[in-house]
């Protein structure tokens, strides 16, 4: 049972232009979603995270928007650069306060590519 | 400051054989977590430790266990190798918050 999805396997964008990566997700007690970007030979890199509380969350090129009722979330790159192609992996989780941090459930990647 | 380390970062064993990666998190980190990506694959969670004690444990067989030590490094232990279990063995630590930070993973292959 996949709980978190990235449906797109890979995307291909222009340098200078906007990258949109998509996630969607099935279960309703995730409460927190963070992006993830990853490069060959090393271990994920921790970009972005939302809290369920919040529709929206921006860090300088990226912004990460939460649609609760659609349980969809996007990572907005803008503009994008030669350097942001990478694999980007979207996590939930939910989180218990009392003993923090929960396992991460991990969608299967998108494959980024920006193009010269 | 230093990230998480891992060692070794590459290995190669025979099925049947048993096989042992380390883990350091970042300082001040006492939650460890240990993710298996397994070619085509995403990112599978296996075990988080905090604490010295064992919180949660994913879908994977009672052969594959670990343990955390007092300075918090962690170990991951996997008995009678399988060919399935070719695969990039990542660790993380975080802070008690969902922020994450990876290691640059152990790459296993069985043959």
């Amino acid at each position: 049972d996949q709980q978190v999805k990235q449906n797109s396997p890979s995307l291909s964008v222009q340098e200078g232009r906007i990258s949109i990566l998509n996630c969607d997700y099935t279960n309703s007690m995730f409460d927190y979603f963070l992006w993830y970007k990853k490069y060959p030979a090393e271990g994920p890199t921790f970009l972005i995270s939302i809290s369920s509380i919040k529709d929206k969350n921006e860090d300088g090129r990226f912004t990460v928007f939460l649609n609760k009722s659609a349980k969809h979330l996007s990572l907005h790159i803008v503009p994008s650069q030669p350097g942001d192609s990478a694999v980007y992996f979207c996590a939930a989780t939910r989180k218990i306060i009392i003993q923090g941090a929960q396992k991460l459930v991990f969608g299967q990647g998108t494959r980024l590519t920006i193009n010269p | 400051e230093a990230g998480v380390t891992q060692s070794p970062t590459h290995l190669i064993k025979t099925r049947g054989q048993q096989v042992t990666l380390r883990c350091s998190p970042i300082s001040g980190h006492t939650s460890v977590y240990w993710y298996q990506q397994a070619l085509g694959l995403g990112l599978q969670f296996l075990l988080w430790y905090d604490e010295g004690e064992e919180r949660n444990r994913g879908n994977f067989p009672p052969r594959f266990s670990g343990r955390q030590f007092p300075n918090y490094s962690s170990e991951l232990n996997v008995n009678a190798l399988e060919l399935e279990d070719s695969a990039l063995y990542l660790c993380a630590s975080s802070q008690r918050d969902n922020e994450q930070y990876f290691g640059p993973g152990t790459r296993l292959t069985v043959t």
